[in-house]
């Protein structure tokens, strides 16, 4: 069974930087491609990007490029999603999802993470 | 605003049948068929539901179907059951590392 274990919950003031990870098992996790998905409260789903864990390949949405950093270790099939300074409307849930793809075309999101809940609140 | 256009509420009675629609542009819905929909419970971790239009994996019930007209994409639940309560996305590939998503219909059994 494949799993994505997340991080837990975060509580940090603007400015701050901040790493969440997101952990697999099951599956091979270093030949299939982790995407970060945004959820903010009360709002629907936003693709942040998408890694391939096995030589770390990345690609950013456009509307996340810069503001974040996307990397990975496969040595420990874990994923990350990184701040390097936090802003109030980073409040948001953020999950982990397995991702199929298909010659440059993201086909479909097959398995979530648990999500990880990033407050950021001075 | 979200990308895709979905209401934002549907409801249905037990045993009722539901369609949610997800209504795109050229560039994504109704120019390629890599249209996915997901259920998402409160609190839990959201569940691939159906892919590629009408692609169900294995372990959803067939009481879910999926289809696409134009840049129109529809989910249907059939034989509604209370533990169908819960909101759905759509997605859709939208060109080269791109992928848009809806903005969500929460589905109430009454």
């Amino acid at each position: 069974e494949v799993q994505l274990v997340q991080s837990g919950a975060e509580v940090k003031k603007p400015g701050e930087s901040l790493k969440i990870s997101c952990q697999g098992s099951g599956d091979s996790f270093t030949s299939h491609w982790i995407a970060w998905v945004r959820q903010m409260t009360g709002k629907g789903l936003e693709w942040m990007g998408i890694i391939y864990p096995g030589d770390s390949d990345t690609r950013y949405s456009p509307s996340f490029q810069g503001q974040v950093t996307i990397s990975a270790d496969k040595s420990i099939n874990t994923a990350y999603l990184q701040w390097s300074s936090l802003k109030a409307s980073d409040t948001a849930m953020y999950y982990c999802v397995r991702t199929s793809m298909f010659r440059g075309l993201i086909v479909r999101f097959d398995y979530w993470g648990q999500g990880t809940l990033v407050t950021v609140s001075s | 605003q979200s990308a895709l256009t979905q209401p934002p509420s549907a409801s249905g009675s037990p045993g009722q049948s539901v369609t949610i629609s997800c209504t795109g542009t050229s560039s994504d819905v109704g120019g390629i068929d890599y249209v996915s929909w997901y259920q998402h419970h409160p609190g839990k971790a959201p569940k691939l539901m159906i892919y590629e239009v009408s692609k169900r994996p294995s372990g959803v019930p067939d009481r879910f179907s999926g289809s696409k007209s134009g840049n129109t994409a529809s989910l249907t639940v059939s034989g509604l059951q209370a533990e169908d309560e819960a909101d759905y996305y759509c997605s859709s590939s939208a060109g080269s590392n791109n992928v848009v998503f809806g903005g969500g219909t929460k589905l109430t059994v009454l």
